[in-house]
């Protein structure tokens, strides 16, 4: 079974700059998760999507960070215009859906904003 | 919303010897208390995993116990190995509509051959 796939593994932009990761889910997982990590601290739940529909995205700094999953597989979240603090990994996860209690993570992206 | 704590935020064992990782919650919602591994460039991996119903579970080396009353939870490392170097995340889950998971800080173990 393929796991949670991420992209780019890197990525290195100037503040002000946009950004995008991308996030393919195990296949059959409906519910996917973002993450951010920021060294040294727990991954922070950023939006939940259950299919394609947003489930929580109370910790998402909608002024500069979006979501979305329009097929309710692939995923794809942006930052515009992206701060210093932005630098973090951010996760990729999924799960079989709402009740499901396990979820598994994909290799993450690391933003470095300078 | 949860708030989860988790202490050390670094244990240095020697190889053989046992870890102790300890974690609390503050939400009585919370009902799944999953703990993840994460080795250097990758994303968390599950290595075990308890549920509210149950006091404590047990993986080859690996255990974890949960006191829901006092709210806190442990991870108990066995044996030691090199290879158990890493950093260990707890979380929580609370049992709502959207089941979100709340992480602990992360503990960095390092294992002295």
């Amino acid at each position: 079974e393929a796991g949670v796939a991420q992209s780019p593994r890197y990525k290195i932009i100037e503040k002000r700059q946009s950004v995008a990761f991308w996030c393919n889910p195990i296949s059959g997982h409906a519910t996917l998760y973002w993450y951010q990590q920021i060294l040294g601290q727990g991954p922070k739940l950023l939006i939940q999507f259950q299919n394609n529909g947003v489930v929580d995205d109370s910790q998402l700094p909608k002024d500069r960070f979006s979501a979305e999953r329009l097929k309710g597989v692939d995923s794809t979240l942006k930052i515009q215009p992206a701060k210093l603090e932005d630098s973090a990994v951010y996760l990729c996860a999924s799960s079989w859906g709402p009740l499901s209690y396990e979820q598994y993570f994909g290799p993450g992206t690391r933003l470095t904003v300078t | 919303g949860e708030n989860v704590e988790q202490h050390p935020s670094t244990l240095s064992v020697q190889e053989g010897d046992s870890a102790v990782i300890k974690c609390t919650y503050s939400d009585s919602a919370s009902n799944y208390f999953p703990w993840y591994k994460q080795e250097l460039g990758k994303g968390p991996q599950l290595i075990i995993d308890i549920r509210s119903n149950v006091g404590e579970k047990k993986d080859q080396r690996i255990a974890v116990t949960l006191n829901k009353t006092a709210k806190h939870f442990s991870l108990h490392i066995t044996e030691t190995q090199p290879e158990d170097s890493a950093v260990y995340f707890c979380a929580a889950r609370i049992s709502n509509t959207g089941n979100q998971f709340y992480f602990g800080t992360g503990t960095s173990l390092t294992v002295i051959p």
